[in-house]
């Protein structure tokens, strides 16, 4: 089945750790997206790219970090700048750059 | 500032009403405006809209946009409890040269009840 993953659904780390969240998808999609998702404030991006080895930051890109190496992969790192990390994190991917995207089932993170 | 503003944020209703969701956008180098459901994790595809004034129907959803005006709406006729979350809209533009970004709005928070 084709589709995004998102892994781990739940993330639990201390503060001042940098983490690492897993998105893959196998649709063959050239462009891939992160949100953050937090109550009553909707979808905020983080950053997105439309091709292979080339990313561009979002609105709330500050803390965050990412990679494109491969076209079905784009890891999000939330260090530990992010002064607000705990939320609850999309990855998306759309065809192209201009299609509908398509999301993954997001991944909680927690920070204490 | 918000680009995408989203009315009302939340909304209840008895099954059977008919509502609808408002969505006021203003971006530069629009493209597009996208409709999305969302009950517990993945935001599920609903519309996607590119003219102004053409009606997008699928079941009691419906939607149309209006370019001039800068806004679009949903419409739910017949509501079932299975309605029941939250509906994002998001507008599509190009940034930055060639690049394609999509912004959303804070959502509309349905509950239907029975």
């Amino acid at each position: 089945d084709g589709g995004i993953t998102q892994s781990p659904k739940y993330l639990f780390r201390k503060e001042g750790q940098n983490v690492t969240l897993s998105c893959e998808q196998n649709l063959n999609h050239d462009a891939m997206y992160w949100y953050r998702q937090d109550p009553g404030q909707g979808l905020r991006l983080i950053y997105y790219s439309q091709i292979v080895n080339d990313f561009q930051k979002g609105d709330i890109a500050e803390g965050y970090s990412v990679s494109r190496e491969k076209k079905e992969s784009f890891p999000l790192t939330v260090t530990s700048a992010q002064k607000n990390p705990t939320a609850f994190y999309l990855c998306a991917s759309s065809a192209t750059g201009m299609s509908p995207l398509h999301f993954g089932n997001g991944t909680r993170l927690t920070v204490t | 500032e918000d680009k995408v503003v989203q009315s009302p944020l939340s909304l209840v209703v008895h099954e059977g009403d008919t509502v609808t969701l408002n969505c006021s956008y203003e971006v530069t180098n629009f493209r597009s405006l996208l409709w999305y459901k969302q009950e517990k994790k993945a935001p599920t595809f609903l519309f996607m809209l590119t003219s102004s004034g053409i009606e997008k129907k699928s079941g009691r959803l419906s939607s149309i946009l209006d370019k001039k005006e800068l806004f679009s709406i949903l419409n739910i006729t017949a509501t079932q409890t299975g309605d029941s979350a939250i509906y994002l809209c998001a507008a599509h533009e190009i940034s930055g040269g060639s690049n394609y970004k999509l912004t959303f709005g804070k959502g509309t928070l349905l509950t239907v009840n029975p």
